[in-house]
């Protein structure tokens, strides 16, 4: 079965310092996404991007967050200024154009931040 | 908006033993309802979903649910568990979308952490 495909899968970074976890969703999916969880956490929705925008996004996904189609096959979460509390395991998921495909997740990236 | 309570954190079970993990939900919409396995260092994997028709659902791995609509559940089952089936299992929702395409927001549940023994 395709994948989808997550780098890093560990990043470690200072406080206030910029990072962009990278995706690769599967190629003919449509829909892209990003959940956290929280050490001890639910896994939460962040933000969902359908033709080149972001369709729908959560109270958590703030101005320091965005996301980036860049080209036709990677799909980032970029954090401009990041705090402790975003340390969390980020995970990136697609599903494809058709109704009833399966939500695919990749397998996570671990941030913390120090 | 949804809401998903998994009632159980933590189920340990001995091998070859039924199992059934509790997963409860509230929502004002219709949803579409899954359950995701989670093993150690690994990535969340799709076990069955809930879109629509019959309400029994089979899955990988062994694993079936049920949507109860009426009792607002989906729990998990499976007849005889083996030891890799130790894992972390996630209930989620997702509200119902208009369109041709597969647009999901899910809401997850805490989690239940099934741990099968010898």
């Amino acid at each position: 079965e395709p994948e989808v495909t997550q780098t890093p899968s560990h990043q470690v970074t200072q406080m206030g310092q910029e990072v962009i976890l990278r995706c690769v969703p599967i190629s003919n999916h449509l829909y892209f996404y990003w959940y956290r969880q929280i050490l001890g956490q639910k896994v939460e929705f962040l933000v969902s991007f359908y033709n080149n925008e972001i369709s729908e996004k959560s109270e958590i996904f703030d101005d320091q967050f965005s996301v980036e189609r860049p080209d036709g096959s990677n799909f980032t979460l970029k954090i401009r200024s990041t705090k402790l509390e975003d340390s969390a395991m980020y995970f990136c998921a697609s599903s494809g154009g058709v109704l009833n495909e399966k939500l695919l997740f990749g397998s996570g990236t671990q941030l913390s931040v120090l | 908006a949804q809401s998903v309570t998994q009632l159980d954190s933590q189920v340990p079970v001995f091998e070859e033993a039924p199992v059934e993990l509790r997963c409860n939900y509230s929502s004002s919409v219709s949803v579409y309802l899954f359950w995701y396995v989670q093993y150690p260092n690994q990535g969340l994997q799709l076990l069955l979903k809930y879109l629509s028709g019959s309400t029994l659902v089979k899955g990988i791995n062994g694993f079936e649910a049920e949507f109860n609509k009426s009792q607002t559940s989906f729990h998990l089952r499976k007849p005889s568990v083996h030891i890799s089936d130790t894992a972390e299992y996630f209930c989620a929702v997702s509200p119902r979308r208009g369109g041709g395409g597969s647009n999901y927001k899910l809401t997850f549940g805490k989690g239940t952490l099934l741990t099968v023994n010898p």
